[in-house]
C-alpha cells in the first residue's frame, strides 16, 4: 500500500464548479499536511497547508480526518487558471520527510 | 531573492555515462531536498541533506546515485553509469530549516534527464 494515496482522476469540470479531492495516508503518526500544486512539466508549488481545525484560503479550504487518515481539498468556483494538478504532502514525524502522492490532476473548462 | 537554481535544465546522457545535477537553495536556506519524479507519477523522496551532512538517504537507490551539499558551493546530485529508467524529473527543494517542525519546502525548476 503508497504510503499517500490519491485517485488520479483526472477530474474535468466547467468553470463555476465546486470540486472536491481526497487523499489517505497510511502513517498514523503524521504529523504535518500540506496540498502542493503542480503545473504541467513545472515544479511543485505550495498552495496551503492544512490543520486540524480545517483551514481555508479564498475559494481553496483544506480539511484533515486524523481519525480516519484523510486530507481533503475544496475548490469552489473554478477558474480555467485551477486547471493543474494537485498534490497531497505528508510530513513524517514532523521531521521534514515529505512523502508526495501522485497527484490528481483537474482540468477546468470554459 | 533568487528562488532554488538548479542546472542544467535539461542533461542529455547516454547509458553509462555520469550525471551530475546541481541546486543552488534560496539564500538563507541551509536544508536540500531531491526528489525523482517519473512520467505520470508522483514525486518521490531521495534524499535530505543539511550541509556537510546526509540527514536521510532512505530513498535513495543503493548503488550508483550520491548525493553531497558541501560547506561551500551547490549541492550535488550525481547519477553513476546511467541507464534508461533513470530518464526522469530531478527535482531539488530547500527550506530555512526551523527547529520544533517541517518547513515549507520550496522547489526548484527541475532537471530532466533523458538517458538515451
Amino acid at each position: 500500500r503508497k504510503e499517500v494515496e490519491q485517485d488520479p482522476g483526472p477530474f474535468n469540470v466547467p468553470e463555476g464548479a465546486t470540486v472536491a479531492f481526497n487523499c489517505t495516508y497510511s502513517n498514523s503518526a503524521s504529523q504535518s499536511f500540506f496540498w502542493y500544486r503542480q503545473d504541467c512539466r513545472k515544479e511543485p508549488k505550495l498552495l496551503m497547508s492544512v490543520y486540524s481545525s480545517g483551514n481555508e484560503d479564498g475559494r481553496f479550504t483544506a480539511q484533515l480526518n486524523r481519525a480516519s487518515q484523510y486530507i481533503s481539498l475544496l475548490i469552489r468556483d473554478s477558474k480555467l487558471s485551477d486547471s493543474a494538478t494537485y498534490l497531497c504532502v505528508v510530513n513524517r514525524y514532523n521531521n521534514n520527510d515529505m512523502r508526495f502522492g501522485a497527484g490528481t490532476r483537474l482540468t477546468v473548462k470554459p | 531573492n533568487a528562488g532554488v537554481m538548479q542546472n542544467p535544465r535539461h542533461l542529455v546522457r547516454r547509458r553509462g555515462q555520469e550525471a551530475r545535477l546541481r541546486c543552488s537553495p534560496m539564500k538563507g536556506h541551509s536544508h536540500v531536498y531531491w526528489y525523482r519524479q517519473l512520467p505520470e507519477e508522483g514525486l518521490k523522496f531521495m534524499v535530505y541533506l543539511q550541509k556537510e551532512n546526509i540527514i536521510d538517504e532512505s530513498g535513495m537507490p543503493k548503488e550508483r546515485f550520491s548525493a553531497e551539499f558541501p560547506k561551500e558551493g551547490p549541492s550535488i546530485l550525481r547519477i553513476q553509469q546511467v541507464v534508461r529508467g533513470d530518464s526522469a524529473a530531478y527535482f531539488c527543494a530547500s527550506s530555512i530549516g526551523t527547529s520544533g517542525g517541517p518547513d515549507t519546502q520550496y522547489f526548484g525548476p527541475g532537471t530532466r534527464l533523458t538517458v538515451l
